[in-house]
């Protein structure tokens, strides 16, 4: 069976701290790998997804980046936190077109203080 | 992806059956109507996905009407665990990179 495993779980980071959270899947291989962003109380907003190695599409302009550099590992990385880089982050996968039955990651909770 | 419109919040009591309708006016030919359940600090769930008349799980029923301009989805005799939001999404399977959420519908069960 597959399953998609996403760490840390909770991550306190100075202000201009560099990030990294790593995501990864098994029991399947070439997914569509995605991460989304909910702030709190909000709804989830779509930041990357790829679907192959080395292929990232950005679908939010911010000071986020994301890298995929294995089949199904995929990286979200920041150079420098910013106060509103603080939120729930999720990692998903899916099997590609025509899958609407994403899996996701338990998150990781990132707080910039 | 076609716009999707659903009720804020709802309210409901253990027992009941919880019927959630979203609005999609401008739904396409080739477009699925799939639903995700989320608990507060958790990734969302894969609940249903349907394309017209009724789809009937474990979890959830799923109603779409034959001009498919809205769906609703029937959580029976629900209890407070089902406390969660549920979102709505409307699109093509044949491009399905890249699910966009709205704000979904925040349904409390009360004891």
């Amino acid at each position: 069976s597959q399953t998609i495993h996403q760490w840390p779980a909770t991550l306190v980071q100075p202000v201009g701290s560099p990030l990294s959270l790593e995501c990864t899947v098994e029991g399947t291989s070439n997914p569509n790998l995605y991460w989304y962003r909910q702030a709190a109380g909000r709804g989830l907003q779509l930041l990357f997804y790829s679907v192959g190695i080395g292929q990232i599409s950005s679908e939010v302009p911010q000071n986020l980046s994301a890298s995929r550099p294995q089949d199904r590992q995929f990286i979200l990385s920041s150079k420098k936190l910013l106060l509103s880089d603080s939120g729930f982050y999720l990692c998903a996968w899916s099997r590609g077109a025509g899958d609407y039955g994403y899996t996701f990651g338990s998150g990781t909770r990132l707080t910039v203080v | 992806l076609a716009k999707t419109t659903q009720p804020i919040s709802m309210d409901s009591y253990e027992g009941q059956e919880v019927n959630i309708t979203c609005s999609h006016n401008n739904i396409a030919t080739n477009d699925y109507i799939t639903w995700y359940q989320q608990f507060p600090s958790q990734g969302p769930r894969f609940i249903i996905q349907g394309y017209k008349t009724k789809v009937t799980n474990e979890v959830a029923s799923l109603f779409i009407p034959a001009d498919r301009k809205s769906s609703t989805l029937s959580l029976p005799r629900v209890s407070l665990s089902d406390t969660a939001v549920y979102y709505c999404l409307v699109g093509p399977m044949d491009s399905s990179y890249k699910l966009i959420f709205g704000s979904g519908t925040r349904l409390l069960v009360r004891p």
